[in-house]
């Protein structure tokens, strides 16, 4: 089945710095790659996503790229605040695409003031 | 209201005895998931349904029942509690299984003394 492979495990930044999270996939017929942040005590919520026929997104401060022949994915996070500790899960579809998302083991991120 | 709610957001249960874990979404969604959370594995899924009346296994299912007769709610039982079994649970939804974003409930923290 498909293994998402998640790095780093923790991440702390400066303030106004920028942040990268790094993901690897397995199964290269997977074309759904979200992101998700989760605030402390809070549920995971979707900040971005990305399909395989794109290969960069952009929203304001963050991005996703998406490099399919080396089957992994990245989420930026430029100009840092502290508002944007938590930690990230990327996630990725599998083969079938009727089966749930298979999620890697999170990124915690601290930006310190 | 919209959405996707769980119930009860806090359990202390003992060993051995029988928990049921609720979930709601009032979207249609067709897809549902139970997910476990523990630290260091990030988000590990336990059952998933696609349908009414359809359920799968997902990585983490043992010591766990589900059922799906309604298109809304989706009960995750413990039939037998065990201290393991210790950990926050998040029930999602999604209307195209793993193609689509994932909402998430706000979660159960469920304590096995």
């Amino acid at each position: 089945g498909e293994n998402v492979e998640q790095h780093p495990s923790t991440l702390s930044v400066q303030e106004g710095d920028s942040a990268v999270i790094k993901c690897t996939y397995s199964d290269s017929a997977s074309n759904y790659f979200p992101w998700y942040k989760q605030e402390l005590g809070k549920r995971p919520q979707l900040i971005i996503d990305i399909r395989s026929n794109v290969g960069e997104k952009k929203d304001q401060r963050i991005a996703v790229t998406l490099n399919k022949t080396a089957k992994h994915f990245s989420l930026h996070i430029t100009e840092t605040q502290p508002e944007d500790s938590a930690v990230y899960f990327c996630a990725a579809s599998m083969r079938s695409g009727n089966t749930p998302l298979v999620f890697g083991k999170g990124t915690r991120l601290s930006v310190i003031a | 209201d919209a959405g996707i709610t769980q119930s009860p957001r806090y359990k202390i249960t003992e060993t051995g005895r029988q928990v049921t874990l609720m979930c709601h979404q009032t979207w249609s969604h067709s897809y549902m998931f139970w997910y476990r959370q523990d630290l260091g594995h990030g988000l590990r899924l336990i059952y998933y349904s696609a349908a009414a009346d359809i359920t799968d296994k997902g990585e983490v299912p043992d010591g766990y029942v589900v059922s799906r007769s309604k298109t809304e709610n989706f009960p995750l039982t413990l039939e037998s509690a065990t201290r393991s079994q210790t950990s926050v649970y998040f029930c999602a939804s999604s209307g195209a299984g793993g193609l689509t974003e994932a909402f998430f409930g706000q979660g159960t923290r469920l304590t096995v003394v």
